[in-house]
């Protein structure tokens, strides 16, 4: 079964400032896609950005941009500029193969941005 | 386009009971998927139903169980209840036909409390 880690529980960053969630995760699957949500505080889990196994060049949706390294197995998470609507849970999820337990959250950043 | 909703939005249950929780995907979405939320356990994959038939399934007992029916609307069942089912159960729904790699939106979730 696949695993993802994410090593900081929490994380704090100034506004305007740069910060970068990381997420490693154990697969033995080639095929699958990595995946950013954010869960705001009492707010519906949204996608931030995602990120297919087999595409080379790193996603990047406008502030939001992914360090992908396939072969360390490292799916990073930076924003840019932040904002204080960027705070909130962020989760690392693993989704595809063909292993037992196809998708696997990772357990949570939570993201706190100071004005 | 309406987003995914749930019913109910809390439900306070006793030890031994039965509950069944509802989701609606949005407009045009056929793919269902149900998780768990937990301080301990953090965000668990239940299930995921595609075109009425369940097509991945996460590691949970067999007193958790669901349905799609013919207009993509899903129902979750958990018999004979537990304190540790306690959770806030979300569910998405994707685009996807039952690959679990298709960007899922979330919705709200069902809080419910085992006593």
């Amino acid at each position: 079964a696949q695993t993802v880690t994410q090593s900081q529980p929490e994380m704090s960053v100034q506004e305007a400032e740069t910060v970068t969630l990381s997420c490693t995760y154990d697969t033995s699957e080639s095929d699958y896609y990595l995946f950013w949500y954010k869960q705001p505080p009492s707010r519906q889990m949204i996608l931030v950005i995602r990120q297919e196994a087999y595409k080379q060049q790193n996603a990047t949706e406008n502030r939001f941009s992914v360090n992908f390294q396939k072969a360390a197995k490292s799916f990073s998470l930076k924003i840019s500029d932040s904002q204080l609507g960027d705070a909130a849970m962020y989760f690392c999820l693993h989704a595809g193969g063909t292993s037992y337990g196809k998708l696997t959250f990772g357990q949570g950043t939570i993201l706190t941005v100071h004005p | 386009k309406a987003g995914v909703t749930q019913t109910p939005r809390y439900l306070i249950k006793t030890r031994g009971q039965q509950v069944t929780l509802s989701c609606s995907p949005i407009s045009g979405h056929r793919s269902v998927s149900w998780y768990q939320q937990t301080p301990g356990q953090g965000l668990q994959f239940l299930f995921e139903y595609f075109s009425e038939t369940q097509r991945n399934k996460g590691n949970f007992p067999g007193r958790f169980s669901g349905r799609q029916f013919s207009n993509s609307r899903s129902e979750m069942n958990v018999s004979t209840l537990e304190l540790g089912d306690s959770a806030l159960y979300l569910c998405a729904s994707s685009l996807g036909q039952g690959t679990l790699t298709d960007t899922q939106y979330f919705g709200p979730g069902t809080r419910l409390t085992v006593l």
